[in-house]
């Protein structure tokens, strides 16, 4: 089955810093990478997804990039506020609905 | 739109009893999921469906059983509970493959 390996675990930057967390992916028939933001206690949301046939995609002040030939992908956020601190996680879909995670990335935005 | 709700909220089971939890969604989406999140584990997927009366298995399926007689109704069986099975459960749904997928709020359970 797909395996999602995301890095770093944890991650501290002080507002205004760009910070930038990466995953790679093993299954080549994954078509869907998206992006989730979980706050304590609730649900994750989507934050920005890439589909196969794109390289990059851009919303604001957060940005996805895919490289389909090393299977890896990123996300960047730039200008980093304190409401950004939360748990991010990226995902990786087939066509059949089988969806994947990651372990997630705890990130902190220092004042 | 109440989009993905799940009931119970919070659940505590003994050892070896059954229980369901509930999953709806109101936005007519084929695609819906079961995942457990455990502490520094991200999501796993339990189980899959992409429509009425098709199901598939996940990544930790063991010890679980889910039906999909509805679109819009998603419930997931645990046989037989053990402490391992000590979780928060998230239902999610989606459109189509590359589309949005919402989560509900989630269901806590603790077996002792």
């Amino acid at each position: 089955g797909e395996n999602v390996e995301q890095h770093p675990s944890t991650l501290s930057v002080q507002e205004g810093d760009s910070a930038v967390i990466k995953c790679t992916y093993s299954d080549s028939a994954s078509n869907y990478f998206p992006w989730y933001k979980q706050e304590l206690g609730k649900g994750p949301q989507l934050i920005i997804d890439i589909r196969s046939n794109v390289g990059e995609k851009k919303d604001q002040r957060i940005a996805v990039t895919l490289n389909k030939t090393a299977k890896h992908f990123s996300l960047h956020i730039t200008e980093t506020q304190p409401e950004d601190s939360a748990v991010y996680f990226c995902a990786a879909s087939k066509r059949n609905n089988d969806m994947r995670f990651g372990a997630g990335t705890r990130l902190t935005v220092k004042p | 739109n109440a989009g993905v709700t799940q009931t119970p909220k919070f659940q505590v089971l003994k050892t070896g009893q059954s229980m369901t939890l509930q999953c709806a969604q109101d936005m007519n989406h084929e695609y819906m999921s079961w995942y457990r999140q455990d502490p520094g584990m991200g999501l796993r997927l339990i189980h899959y469906s992409v429509g009425a009366g098709i199901t598939d298995q996940g990544e930790v399926p063991n010890g679980y059983n889910v039906s999909r007689s509805t679109t819009e109704d998603f419930p997931l069986r645990l046989l037989s509970a053990a402490p391992s099975q000590t979780s928060v459960y998230f239902c999610a749904s989606r459109a189509g493959v590359q589309e949005t997928q919402y989560f509900g709020p989630g269901t806590r359970l603790l077996v002792l």
